[in-house]
């Protein structure tokens, strides 16, 4: 079963802007990670957070974690044409150590 | 370095066949996931294996599959006899535990379409 639920289900947004997707979860967690997956391909990790961090950088990729609020944000700052895909947030809960995903984000930028 | 392989990348058979996918994590992974991907139900995860033994299967959808994973580079999942509604993009994922702290390396999949 899903633990994580993205938000909003699509975006699309102009090259240059940035992008905003958020993942609520239900249960208290260990960790949250984001993956992003190109059409026909695997899913590819983009950052880690864990429960005592509440926020991450990596290039132009910044993961928030409020774990009072069980939710999480990925920004993508200025937007290109490859950052479009799908993007999802997966989390391990607190008794039990294997990934839930949620149903993802598809976004799409537009040159 | 090579990544997570799946083989094969397509699979189109007739219902009632017996599929076999398979996958080679990446060297030094100890923990193999298999997932499964539809529109409808987006990514669920079937079984995991940590140093090859299965951890948690509670997703296998019914008796018609299973998976085995005979040493640390070779993981199988079979479906017999095979059904349209198994019609799904199946994943292996590798990482260095089994626990959420560490990311999974995913392969590019197989199409299984069952006609």
């Amino acid at each position: 079963s899903q633990q994580g639920e993205e938000d909003p289900q699509a975006l699309s947004i102009q090259e240059g802007e940035n992008a905003t997707m958020n993942c609520s979860y239900k249960t208290s967690i260990n960790n949250l990670q984001w993956y992003r997956q190109n059409s026909g391909r695997g899913l590819v990790h983009l950052i880690l957070i864990r429960s005592n961090e509440r926020e991450k950088h990596s290039g132009r990729l910044r993961v928030t974690l409020d774990t009072s609020k069980k939710s999480s944000s990925l920004l993508i700052t200025a937007s290109r044409a490859a950052d479009t895909a799908s993007y999802f947030c997966a989390t391990d809960l607190l008794n039990n150590n294997d990934m839930r995903f949620g149903a993802g984000t598809r976004l799409t930028v537009k040159p | 370095d090579a990544g997570v392989i799946q083989s094969p990348r397509h699979e189109v058979t007739e219902m009632g066949q017996e599929v076999t996918l398979r996958c080679k994590p990446i060297s030094g992974h100890n923990s193999l996931f298999w997932y499964r991907q539809t529109m409808m139900r987006g990514l669920e995860l079937l079984i995991y294996f940590n140093n090859n033994v299965p951890i948690d299967d509670s997703g296998m959808p019914e008796d018609r599959f299973s998976a085995k994973m005979p040493n640390a580079s070779f993981s199988t999942l079979k479906i017999q006899p095979s059904e349209p509604r198994d019609s799904a993009v199946y994943f292996c994922a590798s990482s260095k535990s089994g626990t959420g702290n560490q990311p999974q390396h995913f392969g590019d999949g197989t199409r299984l379409s069952i006609l």
